[in-house]
């Protein structure tokens, strides 16, 4: 099946560092997302990506479609502490029937020293 | 506010019983998803529903586990004779459609543990 290795696994970082995240997939899809989950909450959605190439911002973060459609980035500019947390890649590829399950990554985590 | 709805948010439970974990999703979403996250791990895809059409069923990982959605609403997965590699966190997702551009809503998950 589809699988995504999302790298680093971890990141420890200064408050006020730059942070870069990324996905690659042995196949191509259709959508990148990219989502934070915090303890004991579900992902919440931080970018979706539906062109290849397209670069989209949401505040501090950036994130692009790779033009292979088989990569994707995060960026975060000037972290936080509140950027702790696990980051996740998600991609959308049409499946069988119709479907459209998001196969993910395994995560980023993570953590600011202020 | 008016999120996806999750419960129990815990569960524990001894192996070799039934547990039902419930999904309310957004209203009007038509797209429900279950999803597994065991410990240290990223989503693993269980089941999909649209509107009327046969759910997909390709992830649900053996015959134990089952979900139906009743008026194309609330969603319940259920997982007979559980066994203790079914510990992890089960979490829905709803959106608006089942197509590439409606983003998946997630809730907060129901943390299984099988004793």
């Amino acid at each position: 099946g589809q699988q995504l290795n999302q790298s680093p696994q971890s990141m420890f970082i200064q408050e006020g560092e730059d942070v870069s995240m990324n996905c690659t997939s042995s196949s191509i899809f259709n959508t990148w997302l990219w989502y934070k989950q915090d303890p004991g909450e579900g992902p919440v959605l931080l970018i979706a990506l539906y062109k290849a190439g397209e670069l989209t911002s949401n505040g501090r973060l950036t994130a692009q479609f790779g033009i292979t459609r088989k990569d994707s980035f995060l960026n975060i500019s000037a972290s936080i502490p509140s950027d702790v947390g696990i980051y996740f890649c998600a991609g959308h590829a049409l499946s069988g029937a119709g479907s459209y399950q998001l196969t993910f990554g395994k995560g980023t985590k993570l953590s600011v020293i202020p | 506010g008016a999120g996806v709805s999750q419960s129990p948010s815990n569960k524990v439970t001894e192996k070799g019983k039934d547990v039902e974990l419930r999904c309310d999703p957004i209203s009007g979403h038509t797209a429900l998803y279950w999803y597994r996250q065991s410990l240290g791990q990223g989503l693993e895809f269980l089941i999909y529903f649209q509107g009327n059409s046969a759910p997909d069923k390709s992830g649900l990982p053996s015959d134990r586990f089952s979900a139906e959605r009743t008026g194309g609403s609330v969603s319940t997965l259920t997982i007979q004779r559980t066994q203790q590699e079914d510990s992890a966190v089960y979490l829905c997702a709803s959106s608006l459609g089942g197509t590439v551009n409606q983003p998946q809503h997630f809730g907060d998950g129901t943390r299984l543990s099988i004793l």
